[in-house]
């Protein structure tokens, strides 16, 4: 199985900042990578796909980069909606795996 | 809209079944493959299963592997998941999600259902 690895597993960042989080999959994966984001009590809602393709609807401010093993989530404006955890998760193969999430506190 | 709504979530003792449903609307049920995907509480995501659109095609994590199964009734664009022999660690919001595809292999989930809690406990 693909082993998928985030870091942080938690940041505090003010409204505003330019907010990173990064993906580190456990073979190279291509471009198979896709991020969440899931607010406290709620169902994840998908962000970004094929690790640079935004879904429809979601903010500009939301990007996504990379491809083989290393890739990156990028807030470039933290809103006080995007407060939330994140997370990552590899299309590349089955079992489809997940980080184990970054969590984005309020400084 | 795309919409998928949980049900039949509940407490059940070890070694039980129960069998959650999931009502989709808002797209050609038919033409996409379906999946579950579970949190326990206050961990991370986990994939359980998927099933391709035609329902000829159904796919297993290891650890339910041999005790769940997933079916799919299209005629009421509902997807099932039938727990047996479950157990502690099987506790969890299970959710429902959407494939962008027919086919059931890996992919993202493009929407996902609220969840519906499964707590197995004795």
């Amino acid at each position: 199985d693909i082993q998928v690895t985030q870091s942080p597993s938690s940041l505090s960042a003010s409204v505003g900042d330019r907010v990173t989080i990064t993906c580190r999959a456990s073979q190279s994966i291509s471009t198979y990578l896709n991020w969440y984001q899931q607010k406290s009590g709620k169902a994840p809602k998908l962000l970004i796909y094929a690790a640079s393709s935004l879904q429809s609807g979601v903010p500009s401010r939301f990007s996504g980069s990379g491809s083989g093993t290393d890739f990156t989530l990028t807030i470039s404006s933290l809103e006080p909606e995007d407060f939330a955890t994140y997370h990552c998760q590899q299309s590349f193969s089955t079992p489809r795996t997940f980080g184990q999430g970054t969590k984005v506190e309020i400084k | 809209e795309v919409q998928l709504v949980e049900s039949g979530g509940g407490l059940v003792q070890p070694g039980g079944s129960l069998r959650l449903s999931c009502a989709a609307s808002g797209f050609a049920f038919t033409s996409y493959a379906m999946s579950w995907v579970r949190q326990a509480p206050g961990k991370g995501l986990e994939w359980v299963s998927s099933l391709s659109g035609g329902g000829g095609s159904a796919y297993f994590a290891d650890s339910v592997k041999g005790r769940f199964t997933i079916s799919r009734d299209n005629s009421k664009n509902t997807v099932y998941l039938q727990m047996n022999s479950l157990r502690v660690e099987d506790t969890a919001v299970y959710y429902c999600a959407k494939d962008p595809y027919s086919a059931g292999t890996a992919s993202h989930f493009d929407y996902w259902g609220q969840g519906t809690l499964v707590a197995v406990s004795s």
